[in-house]
């Protein structure tokens, strides 16, 4: 069974340029999250679509977004990249809410 | 604001020893999660604690739940060199929107 699929593994981004980021869930799994890892923040919870909607967003500016599309894959889009933005993005994906994550590879973006 | 902290941070232990990580939190959860995140890898998932007195094992990993002390344990019987990586705990608070610990970067030296 293939596991979360994030794409692309790493980005170089300019300051004020906009990201948009792709996870592909495991097979059958319909909520999706995404997180930011920094070494200073740690781990960060982003939002959580079920079902193409957004039912939790964490504590982040507007400038993050997502969306999920009916086959349950899902798409990040950081506009208006600022240096603090430099983090590794992970997706994860769950057959149900309250379940273990699985979690991608991630994506390593990087604001320069 | 719900807090997650994890000590040690950092433990260096010799293989062969034991050792426990442990996880406060602070707020009233029944769901309890162990991750380990290899360096330049993503996490994967050990364990889930559902309920006060959960315990599970696997391998050298057993780790426990005591809701009404917010306290979760992950304890290491006889370390050996492939369980060094990066431990989280992490308590789901509602759909997925999970609050993680810092982490605990574990190095077992022969």
């Amino acid at each position: 069974k293939a596991g979360v699929t994030q794409t692309p593994r790493y980005l170089i981004k300019t300051r004020g340029q906009q990201v948009t980021l792709s996870c592909s869930p495991i097979s059958g799994h319909r909520s999706v999250s995404w997180y930011q890892q920094t070494p200073g923040q740690g781990l960060q919870f982003l939002f959580e679509y079920f079902s193409e909607t957004q039912r939790n967003k964490g504590n982040f500016p507007g400038r993050f977004s997502g969306r999920q599309f009916s086959n349950s894959r899902s798409e990040m889009n950081v506009s208006t990249l600022e240096l603090g933005d430099s983090a590794l993005y992970l997706c994860a994906s769950s057959l149900v809410a309250n379940s273990p994550l699985h979690f991608g590879n991630g994506t390593r973006l990087t604001v320069t | 604001e719900l807090k997650v902290e994890q000590n040690p941070l950092f433990l260096s232990m010799q293989e062969g020893k034991n050792y426990t990580i442990y996880c406060n939190y602070s707020t009233t959860s029944d769901r309890l999660y162990w991750y380990r995140q290899d360096p330049g890898k993503s996490l994967e998932s050990l364990f889930v604690l559902l309920s006060n007195g959960a315990v599970k094992q696997e391998g050298r990993l057993m780790a426990s739940l005591d809701t009404k002390a917010r306290l979760s344990t992950l304890h290491i019987t006889a370390a050996v060199h492939d369980l060094s990586a990066t431990y989280f705990c992490a308590v789901d608070i509602r759909n997925n929107d999970m609050r993680f610990g810092a982490g605990t970067r574990l190095t077992v030296k022969p």
